[in-house]
């Protein structure tokens, strides 16, 4: 079992470019998760979806970042245009519908020039 | 609004001393508590739940609703423990409120 999948693991980019990281999560987890995390801070919830249907994305910026999981399994989180503070970890993390252990993917971690 | 608070960045031990990781919380609602550790290298993981009252690698946590705590302990420490930990509060549909976390350092 390869557990939670991310790419790429490593991203450099200039302000005002944008980026993209993929997630494949667990087979058979329809819940998926995606976090932010800040240097020396916990993870933050950014948007969850149960199968194809983002059923949180109260903390996702929505006026640079997007997501999507079109057939309920792999999701993409994207941002655009990236600024200086969007530094840091992505992580990815699935569940099982009704199950309370959530398995992390090793995060995308993002620097932005 | 719900909150975890780890209130130690750094916790420094040697091998074989007793640890006592806090958490403390905040939420309107009936709280469902967890430690999630992530070695060096790996990724983050769950280690134990509140609602199962079990011993995961000889760490244990009790939920004090009293005091608004979920604090992780363990008798006596080994170098393998030394980590980054992070208390987390589970609410609306399993999602997870993270604490800052706290690196445990055992030394030998």
């Amino acid at each position: 079992e390869a557990g939670v999948v991310q790419s790429p693991r490593y991203k450099i980019i200039e302000k005002k470019q944008p980026v993209a990281f993929w997630c494949n999560p667990i087979s058979g987890h329809n819940t998926l998760y995606w976090y932010l995390q800040n240097l020396g801070q916990g993870p933050e919830l950014l948007i969850r979806y149960e199968n194809e249907e983002a059923v949180d994305d109260s903390q996702l910026p929505k006026d640079r970042f997007s997501a999507e999981r079109l057939k309920g399994v792999d999701s993409t989180l994207k941002i655009q245009p990236a600024e200086l503070g969007d530094s840091a970890v992505y992580l990815c993390a699935s569940s099982q519908t009704g199950e309370e252990t959530q398995y992390f993917g090793p995060g995308t971690r993002l620097l932005v020039l | 609004a719900q909150r975890v608070t780890q209130p130690e960045k750094l916790l420094s031990v040697f091998k074989g001393a007793p640890v006592e990781l806090k958490c403390n919380y905040s939420y309107s609602g009936s709280p469902e508590l967890f430690w999630y550790v992530q070695y060096s290298r790996q990724r983050l993981q769950l280690l134990l739940r509140h609602i199962s009252r079990e011993s995961i690698k000889g760490f244990t946590a009790d939920l004090n609703k009293g005091e608004t705590s979920f604090h992780l302990k363990k008798p006596f420490a080994q170098e393998e423990d030394s980590a980054m930990y992070y208390c987390a509060l589970k609410h609306a549909g399993n999602m997870l409120t993270f604490g800052g976390g706290t690196r445990l350092m055992v030394k030998p």
